[in-house]
């Protein structure tokens, strides 16, 4: 069962414009991971946020977490052609089976 | 190189038969998923396993079987019983399950096709 949604499912921007996805999920998390898929490939895993947290910064990507909105957001600044790649949310609950549930992603391109 | 490989990296199935797909890791990992993608979509859990000789279904485990009889090896089985087989499958592994802050590291995947 997918945990939530992401949104927008499609989004193309110019090089050096940011890019801002949104991911809601349904059930109380430990921690919310944000991956990165180029097309065809496996996904690479981009930044962990913990329940406990509200914002994390690694290089030119923010997250933000709301847990009482149960809602998360990636920021990507500055965005380059390179960066063009589904992005995905996965939710990590409470439970000790490290299972992960994945959002639908979001498809970004970015136009040189 | 330290990694998570699977092959084949493209496998075609007539229908009736059974698929092994392979997922091997040189990372001391403790624990291995298996996903499959489908075109446009997220991706939904198969099985998992958090330690050698034990494994468990995911959401999706209807059509498919696994075995964990190595600590490096989770291969997955496609059989016959898995009527829409026909997609990309990706195998993941992570340190520890029971650690609750782990990412988890991908292989390249498989795409099987059923003709």
């Amino acid at each position: 069962s997918q945990q939530g949604e992401e949104d927008p499912q499609a989004l193309s921007i110019q090089e050096g414009e940011n890019a801002t996805m949104n991911c809601s999920y349904k059930t109380s998390i430990n921690n919310l991971q944000w991956y990165r898929q180029n097309s065809g490939r496996g996904l690479v895993h981009l930044i962990l946020i913990r329940s406990n947290e509200r914002e994390k910064h690694s290089g030119r990507l923010r997250v933000t977490l709301d847990t009482s909105k149960k809602s998360s957001s990636l920021l990507i600044t500055a965005s380059r052609a390179a960066d063009t790649a589904s992005y995905f949310c996965a939710t990590r609950g409470s439970s000790n089976t490290g299972k992960l549930i994945f959002g639908q992603g979001t498809t970004l391109q970015v136009k040189p | 190189d330290g990694g998570i490989t699977q092959s084949p990296k493209y496998l075609f199935r007539k229908e009736g038969q059974n698929v092994t797909l392979s997922c091997e890791q040189n990372l001391n990992h403790d624990a291995m998923y298996w996903y499959r993608q489908d075109p446009g979509q997220g991706l939904r859990l198969i099985y998992y396993s958090q330690i050698v000789n034990d494994f468990q279904k995911g959401d999706i485990a209807e059509g498919y079987s696994v075995s964990r009889e190595k600590k490096e090896s989770f291969p997955l089985t496609v059989t016959s019983a898995q009527k829409n087989p026909t997609a990309f499958y990706l195998c993941a592994s992570s340190p520890q399950s029971r650690s609750s802050y782990n990412e988890q590291f991908f292989g390249p995947g498989t795409r099987l096709t059923v003709l």
